[in-house]
């Protein structure tokens, strides 16, 4: 079984500041890749950003980005120039064996202040 | 395309009854899921669909639930007798294929209660 830890139960940052939420996973499947999505407080998981397991390059998606550390299991989310709107809940979700499921970790509360 | 659609978004029910959520992918999506979050947790795996056909369920997923994609498009989760441990936020996710960003998308979720 996968297991996905997440280390800041919550963070803060000022508004138009960078800030790195923490990512490590533990899986022995060696096709993986591993998506990062925000929920905020109505409920809805949104997409933000894909890493594929053999991509060369750390992934970007506009203000975000992925830094990827393969050998370390780690793939930290970077997001730059903070807005208020970022406050929500972050999910850091590596593909599982199998099927395409996603396994979550517990999450960190991202809180942006003016 | 508007995404992934679930019905209802809420849903209170009394402990006992039965209840039923309803999933529609993304139209071009051969791969359904579904998952649960509870309060505080993040969202865990119930049940998997390639087309009509489940192909992995979880060992959450108690007799007391069932899910159906009948034809490969909509699908259904049931809940029979439920319990005051079932309430929980349910979301259903599409994606074209299993990996890569296929477009892995989640629906808005039915928040259930059980009273």
């Amino acid at each position: 079984a996968q297991k996905i830890t997440q280390t800041q139960p919550g963070m803060f940052v000022q508004e138009k500041e960078a800030v790195t939420l923490d990512c490590t996973y533990d899986t022995s499947d060696p096709s993986y890749g591993l998506f990062w999505y925000k929920q905020p407080s109505s409920g809805e998981m949104i997409f933000l950003i894909y890493q594929g397991s053999y991509d060369q390059q750390n992934a970007t998606e506009g203000r975000y980005s992925l830094n990827f550390q393969k050998a370390r299991k780690s793939a930290n989310l970077v997001i730059s120039a903070s807005q208020l709107g970022d406050s929500a809940m972050y999910f850091c979700a590596p593909l599982g064996e199998g099927y395409g499921k996603l396994t979550f970790g517990q999450g960190t509360i991202l809180t942006v202040h003016p | 395309d508007t995404g992934v659609s679930q019905d209802p978004r809420h849903k209170i029910t009394k402990r006992g009854q039965n209840v039923t959520f309803r999933c529609d992918p993304i139209s071009e999506h051969n791969r359904l899921y579904w998952y649960r979050q509870t309060l505080g947790q993040g969202p865990e795996f119930l049940t998997y669909f390639q087309n009509e056909a489940q192909l992995e369920k979880s060992r959450l997923l108690s007799d007391r639930f069932s899910a159906e994609r009948p034809k490969g498009s909509f699908s259904t989760l049931e809940i029979q007798r439920t319990e005051q441990g079932d309430s929980a936020m349910y979301l259903c996710a599409s994606s074209l294929g299993g990996t890569g960003k296929n477009g892995y998308t989640f629906g808005s979720g039915t928040r259930l209660t059980v009273v």
